[in-house]
């Protein structure tokens, strides 16, 4: 089954201590990318990729890391979370940039004390 | 930036036509207009997508005007079901724009 996965689903941390979010596909995309989502902001892009190796910032990146050193998995890292970081993120794959559909992730909410 | 606005919410009863606009004044020539329905805790999928004037799968409706400044859904007959958030999504400079999203509520 195609799909994009995401782990955890849920995440309860406390300040400064350093996370990350597994983010994997199977359906061979090229552009993978990370949202958060919050209420009455929509959805917000941190970071995206546009193959291995390759990776940039969205709109929202201040206090995320990303790698891309496989095509199928694109982790989002939290070095030191902090409150304003908490949020419901998605993780979603393209074929490729532009018009594709993107796939979206189930979603992980993340709660930082 | 390629910003996108749309209204916070609608109501509509079943049966019903729906129709939601989204503004995306700043919309690159070669951009296309995507629209993704997000259900409580799942993540948003795809509904329909179009370049300019209509277009129409199973599900959904999708106009735009020639100046390609704005797009409307078009839910025919809503269902119950139908109750979702709806988001608007345009491209720009290799980043996707997601509109704040339109909450649908559907009556009976």
């Amino acid at each position: 089954e195609a799909q994009v996965t995401q782990n955890p689903r849920y995440l309860i941390t406390v300040t400064g201590k350093k996370l990350t979010v597994t983010c994997s596909q199977n359906m061979n995309h090229e552009y993978m990318s990370w949202y958060r989502q919050d209420p009455g902001l929509g959805l917000r892009q941190i970071y995206y990729s546009m193959n291995v190796e390759v990776t940039d910032k969205g709109d929202v990146p201040e206090g995320y890391k990303v790698s891309r050193k496989e095509k199928r998995n694109f982790p989002l890292i939290l070095e030191s979370p902090s409150p304003n970081q908490t949020s419901l993120y998605f993780c979603a794959s393209s074929l490729s940039q532009g018009r594709y559909e993107q796939y979206f992730g189930p979603g992980t909410r993340l709660t930082v004390t | 930036l390629a910003k996108t606005t749309q209204p916070i919410s609608m109501d509509s009863y079943e049966g019903q036509e729906v129709n939601i606009t989204c503004s995306h004044n700043n919309i690159a020539t070669n951009d296309y207009i995507t629209w993704y329905q997000q259900f409580p805790s799942q993540g948003p999928r795809f509904i329909i997508q179009g370049y300019k004037t209509k277009v129409t799968n199973e599900v959904a409706s999708l106009f735009i005007p020639a100046d390609r400044k704005s797009s409307t859904l078009s839910l025919p007959r809503v269902s119950l079901s139908d109750t979702a958030v709806y988001y608007c999504r345009t491209y720009n400079f290799n980043k996707f724009y997601f509109g704040s999203g339109t909450k649908l509520n559907v009556k009976p």
